[in-house]
C-alpha cells in the first residue's frame, strides 16, 4: 500500500525566513501530488498540485513544490514566511489510473513568529 | 460557487447511538468523497461516489458505516453503534472526474463526531 512520510511534525521560524517541508512518498507508479493548508479555525484548502509536466509547481500565497521522482519526493518551499502562514500542511498522494482515493501523510504544524 | 458544506458541524453522542451526517458537494462535480481524520493524522480515505454509485470502500469502513448518494447530489454517512472509538473529524470532499478538469479535492468544514 502507499504511503505518505512528512518528517516535520512541527516547524517553528519567524517572519521572512525561508521554509521547505518535506515529502516522501512510496508508491512506484505514476502520481498526482497535492500539498494542502489548513488554517486555525479552517477547513483544508488545496495549495498546490502536481499533475504533469514541469516538475516545479507554483501554488497561491507564494508557495511552490519541486516533484523529484527519482527520490519520491515532494517538498514545499516558500523564500520567505509571513504569519499568515501559520497553519498545518498536508501532502497527499493519488496513484494514477487506480482508483481516487488521496492518500495523505501526517501533517507539519508550521508556526511563524513575528 | 458555495463550496462543500456538511451538516452538523459538531455532533456529540453517546456510546451505541446512531449518527448520521449529511454532506453537500460543489453542485458542477460527480464525485463525492469520505474521509476521517483523527487527532495528530492527516485524513484517511473512507469511500467515494462517482454520481449515485459507490464505486470504492476503504477497509476501514467497518458494516457499522453506511453511505448513501441517492440521486448523485448529496451524500449522507451513517454510523450505527457507534464506539469510542469513532471519535473524530469526517471530512466530505468532491470533485469533477479526472477528465473533465484535474480531479483535484475540495474539501467542506468536517463534521466532529464526540462519542462519550
Amino acid at each position: 500500500a502507499q504511503s505518505v512520510s512528512q518528517h516535520n511534525h512541527h516547524v517553528i521560524l519567524s517572519e521572512a525566513a525561508s521554509l521547505e517541508l518535506g515529502c516522501n512518498y512510496s508508491y512506484g507508479g505514476t502520481v498526482n501530488l497535492f500539498w494542502y493548508v489548513q488554517y486555525p479555525g479552517q477547513h483544508l484548502q488545496l495549495l498546490l498540485k502536481y499533475f504533469s509536466g514541469d516538475p516545479l509547481v507554483k501554488g497561491i500565497k507564494g508557495f511552490e513544490a519541486e516533484f523529484i521522482k527519482s527520490k519520491f519526493s515532494f517538498n514545499l518551499r516558500k523564500p520567505s514566511v509571513q504569519w499568515s502562514d501559520t497553519a498545518e500542511y498536508f501532502c497527499a498522494v493519488k496513484r494514477t489510473g487506480g482508483g481516487n482515493k488521496l492518500t495523505f501523510g501526517t501533517g507539519t504544524q508550521l508556526k511563524v513568529e513575528l | 460557487d458555495t463550496g462543500v458544506s456538511q451538516d452538523p458541524r459538531h455532533k456529540i453522542t453517546k456510546r451505541g447511538q446512531n449518527v448520521t451526517f449529511r454532506c453537500d458537494p460543489i453542485s458542477e462535480h460527480n464525485r463525492l468523497y469520505w474521509y476521517r481524520q483523527t487527532l495528530g493524522q492527516g485524513p484517511e480515505f473512507l469511500t467515494y461516489f462517482q454520481n449515485e454509485a459507490q464505486l470504492e470502500k476503504s477497509r476501514l469502513l467497518s458494516d457499522r458505516f453506511s453511505a448513501e448518494r441517492p440521486k448523485g447530489s448529496f451524500s449522507t454517512l451513517e454510523i450505527q453503534r457507534t464506539e469510542q472509538g469513532d471519535s473524530a473529524m469526517y471530512l466530505c470532499a468532491s470533485s469533477f472526474r479526472s477528465w473533465q478538469g484535474k480531479g483535484e479535492q475540495y474539501f467542506g468544514p468536517g463534521t466532529r463526531l464526540t462519542v462519550t
